[in-house]
């Protein structure tokens, strides 16, 4: 399967702990962008990255976010000290390089649940 | 800044009967326009999208948007709609240089026998 992969599809955590959301974007593509969906609510753009750059994290909260997208390996977003209005499900997605109009390819999404 | 404004949170409709679902955005530059499906548990799935020339798309399985500048507008249609497309429709804009795309609230399908 050539697409989009994020893991886990399921994370739990208790207030205070740590979450890794990992995404594998599709082969030939060199652009990601992470997405949150709240219960009853849209996707809101959190973060957008090439490799190895942040290119716009203007929608990433201001503390305990962050994400990268090293050379080798998946994309991470990264919630420290997690919090009951962490939950929610966070969508990867991603594009091909160029900057053509290209459609998001997403992920099946990592449901986190704080307890 | 983009903006994009679904202007159905809940369409219940029966099946095949017509459905109009309705987008509208506002941007200060030009855009490409796009619809996308999700179906439960699942991530978005690209519907359809408005790139330039013709002003009507149409996707593989019957729906068809049509672009409207002087409106603003981005309105998806279906003539006659099966349960299966029971699902959330989100609409989405973007900017003409890559970057981020900005999407609706979502408007939620429910396709009744």
């Amino acid at each position: 399967n050539a697409g989009v992969m994020q893991n886990p599809r399921h994370l739990v955590r208790r207030r205070g702990q740590e979450a890794r959301l990992r995404c594998s974007p599709m082969k030939g593509h060199s652009h990601v962008y992470w997405y949150r969906q709240l219960p009853e609510e849209g996707l809101k753009f959190m973060v957008y990255l090439q490799k190895e750059n942040i290119i716009d994290e203007s929608g990433m909260p201001k503390e305990r976010f962050s994400a990268e997208f090293p050379k080798e390996g998946p994309s991470i977003l990264r919630i420290q000290q997690v919090v009951r209005g962490d939950s929610a499900a966070y969508f990867c997605a991603s594009s091909p390089p160029g900057q053509g109009p290209s459609p998001l390819h997403f992920g099946n999404g990592t449901r986190l649940t704080v307890t | 800044a983009q903006s994009v404004t679904q202007l159905d949170s809940q369409v219940p409709v029966f099946e095949e009967a017509p459905v109009e679902l309705r987008c509208n955005y506002s941007s200060s530059v030009s855009v490409y326009l796009f619809w996308y499906v999700q179906y439960p548990n699942q991530g978005l799935q690209l519907l359809l999208k408005y790139l330039s020339g013709s002003t009507l798309v149409e996707s593989i399985n019957g729906f068809e948007a049509e672009f409207n500048k002087s409106q603003t507008s981005f309105h998806l249609r279906k003539p006659s709609v099966h349960i299966s497309d029971t699902a959330e429709y989100f609409c989405a804009v973007r900017g003409p240089n890559a970057g981020k795309s900005t999407f609706g609230d979502g408007t939620t399908l429910t396709v009744k026998p």
